[in-house]
């Protein structure tokens, strides 16, 4: 069965401190597809980045990271330097190239203290 | 720039009554999606489509709710008759069966049964 798993259900951290949020998925599937979602207070869902399980390059965008290791299932994601704005819930999801249906974490609650 | 739209983007309601949610996806996306998110639950899939087909419903409780695509600019998403416990955040997404197999996400119907 696929599932994806957010240990983390809510952090806090103070601004300017780096944060990571961890994503661990299950699949027996070779091909598949891992993705970061955002979710601010305003309720949308903002896609953050996808991956597929061929390229496991590490992979930066500004204050955002992601280290994606197929020997452990995970695709963590890292805040640098976190600003007040980061404050969402972020949610990991995982595809399988034989399907549809998007499977999503429960979501890790983010909050940046000023 | 494209998004997928959803109407209305709030709804309150009794309970008992219908509800009709729409859903107009990205122009040129082939495959409509439906999710619930719950506190409990969080994102859940409840049906899709592909040309218009449905092509997955399990996830969506058969006896009060319907999904349809009347027409490839437009999806529907009907409670008949609505209960408290479908109170919830209805997103639609779209999207391409190849890749990169992304889902594009509206900003969701904030519905509430009284």
């Amino acid at each position: 069965a696929q599932k994806v798993t957010q240990a983390q259900t809510e952090i806090s951290v103070v601004e300017k401190e780096d944060v990571t949020l961890d994503c661990v998925y299950e699949t027996r599937d070779t091909t598949y597809y891992l993705f970061w979602y955002k979710q601010p207070p305003s309720g949308e869902l903002v896609f953050l980045i996808r991956r597929n399980s061929f390229d496991e390059q590490n992979e930066i965008s500004g204050r955002y990271s992601w280290n994606f290791q197929k020997s452990t299932s995970s695709f963590n994601f890292t805040i640098t330097a976190s600003q007040v704005v980061d404050s969402a819930v972020y949610f990991c999801a995982l595809l399988m190239n034989r399907d549809d249906k998007i499977i999503f974490g429960k979501g890790t609650r983010l909050h940046i203290l000023p | 720039d494209a998004r997928v739209t959803q109407t209305p983007r709030h709804k309150v309601t009794e309970m008992g009554q219908e509800v009709t949610m729409r859903c107009q996806p990205i122009l040129g996306h082939n495959t409509v999606f439906w999710y619930r998110q719950t506190m409990m639950q969080g994102l859940e899939l409840l049906a899709y489509f592909r040309n218009r087909a449905p092509l997955d419903d399990s996830g969506m409780p058969k006896d009060r709710f319907s999904a349809e695509m009347p027409d490839a600019t437009l999806a529907t998403l009907k409670i008949q008759p609505s209960e408290p416990r479908d109170s919830a955040v209805y997103f639609c997404a779209s999207g391409l069966p190849q890749v990169p197999r992304q889902q594009f996400f509206g900003p969701g119907t904030r519905l509430t049964v009284l």
